[in-house]
């Protein structure tokens, strides 16, 4: 596509139960990143794939987050059983990796909430 | 551990002032600097700086990277309230994460 889509935009959500976030990078990137931001936060890294293979999943913040890439495209971030400190905007980003320049193009995001 | 800090934190000046941002950086293998523009939830790139003393210009911004103070500045010249945002500073070290370390970010509030 034209740019990093992602779904849902907003996601309000009760505690414990499991969400899926989606991100459709940029046709052809071949990098993907998993971000989250907490309210008045940066940007915290939660993971890289580079294809569909992911060399670094240590941002993670715990066993209840996931994700996986297919077809080395669309991206899931699954977090289950919900905890209100998981409220936060997540957001993806691709880039096209090869040589020195890793300008990384970000989707809206998907800002969740859990209640 | 790579790490990013940006000042100041927040910063509210009016309508037509200058503003300088700052980044400083800590990482094991420093490949590109880049910031980032920030409104509502998805950034908006703005600038990369891979090479020291040149700077990048874009309209009333502009950027330059010292790689021996291990630092950078974001410059915006006759300010603008559609210029209210978050900034964010992030490098590429192409270390362990390979991908971009960011800073907290300066939350710029312009006053008309």
């Amino acid at each position: 596509g034209a740019g990093v889509s992602q779904s849902p935009s907003n996601k309000v959500t009760e505690k414990g139960k499991d969400v899926e976030l989606r991100c459709d990078p940029i046709s052809g990137h071949t990098a993907l990143y998993w971000y989250r931001q907490s309210l008045g936060q940066g940007l915290e890294f939660l993971i890289y794939f580079q294809g569909n293979s992911a060399p670094d999943k240590s941002g993670l913040p715990s066993d209840r987050f996931s994700a996986e890439r297919t077809g080395g495209s669309v991206s899931t971030l699954t977090i289950q059983r919900t905890q209100q400190e998981d409220s936060a905007v997540y957001l993806c980003a691709s880039s096209q990796r090869g040589g020195r320049f890793t300008e990384a193009f970000f989707g809206q995001g998907t800002r969740l909430t859990v209640v | 551990e790579d790490k990013v800090v940006q000042s100041p934190l927040s910063l509210v000046v009016h309508e037509g002032d200058t503003v300088t941002l700052n980044c400083s950086y800590e990482v094991t293998n420093f490949r590109s600097l880049l910031w980032y523009k920030q409104e509502k939830k998805a950034p908006t790139f703005l600038f990369m700086l891979t090479s020291s003393g040149i700077e990048k210009k874009s309209g009333r911004l502009s950027s330059i990277l010292d790689k021996k103070e291990l630092s950078s500045i974001l410059n915006i010249t006759a300010t603008q309230t559609g210029d209210s945002a978050i900034y964010l500073c992030a490098v590429d070290s192409g270390g362990g994460a390979d991908g971009l370390t960011f800073g907290k970010g300066t939350h710029l509030i312009i006053q008309p």
